[in-house]
């Protein structure tokens, strides 16, 4: 149990649907962040939100649109998305600055399983 | 932020030390030595970080070089649960967040019996 948790675990979803995944953490942290790893590739940083300000957009496709309606929870919307963006997504979140005692280490959720069909 | 190279894959006995190395030659004085790690079907989870001088916490200790040009991640008793991707990450300390970590493929770890 890392204080981040994503919903849902698993999601399987046609081209033509609108979805949307879900993270909350529960650590008091202020930045949160929209990872994607699809099969064999490294982790693709998606976007990163400060104090609920987008500050990050990794030339992410509009098709997938995040929302972060305050500093405990992320959302990302999506729609007509393609086989290609099946993949794990990971939530994650951390301390934006250095506070006492503080690693400012990310805290990742255990991602959400996306099949698009 | 500097590029590093891990091994994609190493083997190690249950009980022995897992020595897990990561080359960053390309390091600039003011990047951090990060560490992480992926047991299958789960996220990442933070192992450890460093500027220069060794690191040593409750999971691991990070041995970086004087020249800081590599370092090694030390797991003292490996365990089967310790099967994992390991990722290490150089990057600058911006506010002391580690957010926008960039992760690279890693080195896959195989604890065996």
């Amino acid at each position: 149990e890392t204080g981040v948790t994503q919903t849902p675990r698993h999601l399987v979803m046609g081209m033509t649907n609108k979805k949307s995944l879900k993270c909350e953490q529960h650590l008091g942290h202020n930045a949160m962040y929209w990872y994607k790893q699809s099969a064999k590739k490294p982790l693709e940083l998606m976007f990163v939100y400060n104090f609920k300000e987008q500050t990050e957009n990794n030339s992410v496709p509009s098709r997938f649109s995040p929302e972060c309606p305050n500093s405990s929870h992320l959302f990302l919307h999506l729609h007509t998305l393609q086989p290609e963006d099946s993949a794990l997504y990971l939530c994650a979140s951390s301390h934006p600055a250095k506070l006492a005692g503080n690693t400012g280490e990310l805290f990742f959720g255990e991602g959400s399983r996306l099949t698009v069909l | 932020d500097a590029k590093t190279t891990q091994p994609p894959s190493m083997d190690c006995a249950e009980g022995r030390a897992a020595n897990l190395p990561c080359n960053h030659s390309t390091i600039s004085g003011n990047e951090y030595v990060y560490w992480y790690r992926q047991i299958h079907s789960q996220g990442p989870q933070y192992i450890i970080h460093g500027l220069k001088n060794n690191e040593t916490n409750e999971m691991a200790s990070l041995i970086i070089t004087e020249d800081r040009k590599s370092s090694t991640l030390i797991l003292p008793h490996a365990t089967l649960r310790d099967t994992a991707v390991y990722y290490c990450i150089v990057r600058a300390n911006y506010g002391g967040s580690q957010g926008n970590l960039i992760f690279g493929k890693g080195t896959k770890l195989s604890v065996k019996p």
